[in-house]
């Protein structure tokens, strides 16, 4: 059956430490993977998008990786702050019949402690 | 720039009763259109999605319906609710003409059926 997998358990660190966070996917053949932010409450935001032949890709002091052999991808968040603190989302991006359908996981909730 | 605006923010509705949930989408034209239910702890689940006025297409077999009237609107609705429509639901757009794009979400409205 078809999976998306993120860490379902909150992930605590210290403030100044790089978060690592896990999604991981069955039965899927993604051309991109997209990562979201979620606040309680509110909408998921946008963060980065990385294509298939993409192995890495950064943005101010977040990081991705996708490794579309071992089916999974990693969000790095360096030198994290308190105000990282949220939940994150991946998400694979199946373009088909001229939409961009998003399957997504359930998220990991990072927490950042001072 | 482009916005999104979703209302009622919080809804409380008792079983049985009709449900319509508001999407409007400012700053840019013939978006495609997304309506997405969060349970708690899950995932997003894809409703509906929407490439243009009159078109819908359904994602999961359900008792809630959608329809887009103008180019820019976006309508969920029910005739009659059950304990299981509560949720969360988001309303989300993308470029109409890309390959891949990112997804925008609206702050969303909190349903509670009693």
């Amino acid at each position: 059956s078809q999976k998306i997998e993120q860490n379902s358990e909150a992930l605590n660190i210290q403030e100044g430490k790089t978060a690592t966070l896990t999604c991981n996917y069955t039965n899927y053949s993604p051309a991109y993977l997209q990562w979201y932010r979620q606040d309680p409450g509110r909408g998921p935001v946008f963060l980065l998008l990385i294509r298939e032949n993409e192995k890495e890709k950064r943005k101010e002091r977040l990081k991705v990786t996708f490794d579309t052999t071992l089916k999974q991808s990693l969000f790095h968040i360096t030198a994290s702050q308190p105000a990282d603190s949220a939940t994150y989302l991946c998400a694979l991006d199946l373009f088909s019949g001229g939409y961009n359908k998003l399957i997504f996981g359930a998220g990991t909730r990072l927490a950042v402690h001072p | 720039s482009q916005t999104i605006h979703q209302w009622p923010a919080t809804l409380v509705q008792p079983v049985g009763s009709p449900l319509s949930l508001e999407c409007t989408v400012e700053g840019t034209s013939n978006p495609n259109l997304y309506w997405y239910r969060q349970a708690a702890g899950r995932g997003l689940q894809l409703l509906f999605y929407s490439v243009g006025i009159g078109q819908i297409s359904s994602e999961v077999p359900q008792n809630l319906s959608a329809s887009r009237p103008q180019d820019r609107q976006f309508i969920l609705s029910s005739k009659k609710l059950l304990l299981s429509d509560s949720g969360f639901y988001l309303c989300a757009w993308s470029v109409g003409s890309g390959t891949t794009d990112t997804q925008y979400f609206g702050p969303g409205t909190r349903l509670t059926v009693l």
